[in-house]
């Protein structure tokens, strides 16, 4: 049933590196795919998002990257800080109306 | 501006009882979401709302969930003989329309079932 796959569960990267979250999505319906980021007791928040125009959007450190034909889009995450520790989910178009989320990814950057 | 609100923040019950949990969306907003994330897990779909509509039920668990929209605005979801695998956070998001424009989270209402 699970219509957007995103991995990996979970990250470990060092300061500085680079960390990269992958999903792959099944339903067309429309070109919009964000990515939320979700702090410990809080609710998730937009990070970025692409209307696939374009194959890749990049704002400050973070970039999505955008392969239509392979149906899939990835969000990289340049110069990792410890301040990115968090969890990431991608979301996708499910019908005509709405959207589905990946299970996300727990990112742990260390200083 | 205002966020999207969710009340109570906690909820602690008792298994057999049942519980309303509040959204209330930004304002002018037409579409209405709910989710449920358990301990270090996803966001799982329960429904979603277009005005006071619901195209999508197909996430409810079971019969024992259900939720209303009332004036294109505040919504409830109603848990009926909680279980205790119904202890979740509860998050309700809105977003001014549906297909392809940001949906705005609530805090969540956590929920303990004993």
């Amino acid at each position: 049933q699970q219509q957007v796959k995103q991995s990996p569960q979970s990250l470990i990267v060092q300061k500085g590196g680079i960390s990269i979250i992958n999903c792959a999505y099944e339903n067309t319906a429309f070109d919009y795919f964000p990515w939320y980021q979700q702090f410990p007791g809080k609710g998730p928040a937009l990070l970025i998002a692409i209307r696939p125009d374009v194959s890749e959007k990049k704002e400050g450190r973070f970039t999505i990257s955008f392969n239509k034909s392979a149906k899939q889009f990835s969000l990289h995450i340049m110069d990792s800080q410890p301040g990115d520790s968090a969890t990431y989910f991608c979301a996708a178009p499910y019908n005509n109306n709405d959207m589905r989320f990946g299970a996300g990814t727990r990112l742990t950057v260390k200083p | 501006g205002a966020g999207v609100s969710q009340s109570p923040s906690n909820k602690v019950t008792e298994k057999g009882k049942d519980v309303e949990l509040r959204c209330d969306p930004i304002s002018g907003h037409t579409a209405l979401y709910w989710y449920r994330q358990s301990l270090g897990q996803g966001l799982e779909f329960l429904i979603y709302f277009q005005g006071n509509s619901a195209p999508d039920k197909s996430g409810l668990p079971s019969d024992r969930f259900s939720a209303e929209r009332t004036g294109g605005s505040v919504s409830t979801l109603t848990i009926q003989r909680t279980q205790q695998e119904d202890s979740a956070v509860y998050l309700c998001a809105s977003s001014p329309l549906a297909r392809g424009d940001t949906q705005y989270f609530g805090p969540g209402t956590r929920l303990t079932v004993l």
